[in-house]
């Protein structure tokens, strides 16, 4: 469904704990994106990839860390220096190398910080 | 910095009834803008879109305008439906300079049976 899946959808984290979410796409799609969802604010910018081995800062980069060792898969690390992780997680693909085309979305995971 | 406004936040219309979604994007540069719609608990999806050489898009029940120098676009869904409600949001992009895609804020539409 999609051709782009996040895991987990739900995620539990401790304070002072690192965590990662799992994005994969199937669609050979070279740029990769994430994004943070609060209620009230849309979409923000976390990293983009527009291709292998290379990603770019978004708006809200600090307290996040991403890898693009292949194609198909961006991992985002989410590490005990953002002070606020409570969010919904959005990966997102699109075909060229600049995100000016429609953009797929992965279902979401939802990090919640107990 | 680069922004994008979208109003109104929260907007309820009756079955049957138009609704109107309106953005301003502060970029000139823009020159791609999609609108998504996400349901509830499940994941944005591409409606439509229109690119700068345009001015008006329309597919079925839903059009897109784009005013260029105003810097405003806005979505209008006619002969609303309630499995219409949802929340929907605009974006504005650039193809050229280092992408980033700007989304609003979102607008969440109930549409009352």
């Amino acid at each position: 469904d999609g051709g782009i899946t996040q895991s987990p959808k739900y995620l539990f984290r401790k304070e002072g704990q690192n965590v990662t979410l799992s994005c994969e796409q199937n669609l050979n799609h070279d740029a990769m994106y994430w994004y943070r969802q609060d209620p009230g604010q849309g979409l923000r910018l976390i990293y983009y990839s527009q291709i292998v081995n290379d990603f770019q800062k978004g708006d809200i980069a600090e307290g996040y860390s991403v890898s693009r060792e292949k194609k198909e898969s961006f991992p985002l690390t989410v590490t005990s220096a953002q002070k606020n992780p409570t969010a919904f997680y959005l990966c997102a693909s699109s075909v060229g190398q600049r995100m000016n085309t429609e953009a797929f979305f992965g279902q979401g995971t939802r990090l919640t910080v107990v | 910095g680069e922004n994008v406004e979208q109003h109104p936040s929260t907007l309820s219309v009756q079955e049957g009834d138009s609704a109107v979604i309106k953005c301003t994007y502060s970029d000139s540069a823009s020159n791609y803008f999609p609108w998504y719609k996400q349901e509830l608990g499940k994941r944005p999806q591409l409606i439509i879109d229109i690119r700068s050489n345009v001015g008006e898009k329309k597919d079925q029940r839903i059009a897109v305008t784009l005013n260029k120098t105003a810097k405003h676009f806005s979505l209008h869904i006619t002969e609303t439906q309630p499995e219409d409600s949802a929340v929907y949001f605009c974006a504005a992009s650039k193809g050229t300079g280092g992408f980033k895609t700007i989304f609003g804020a979102g607008t969440r539409l109930f549409v009352k049976a």
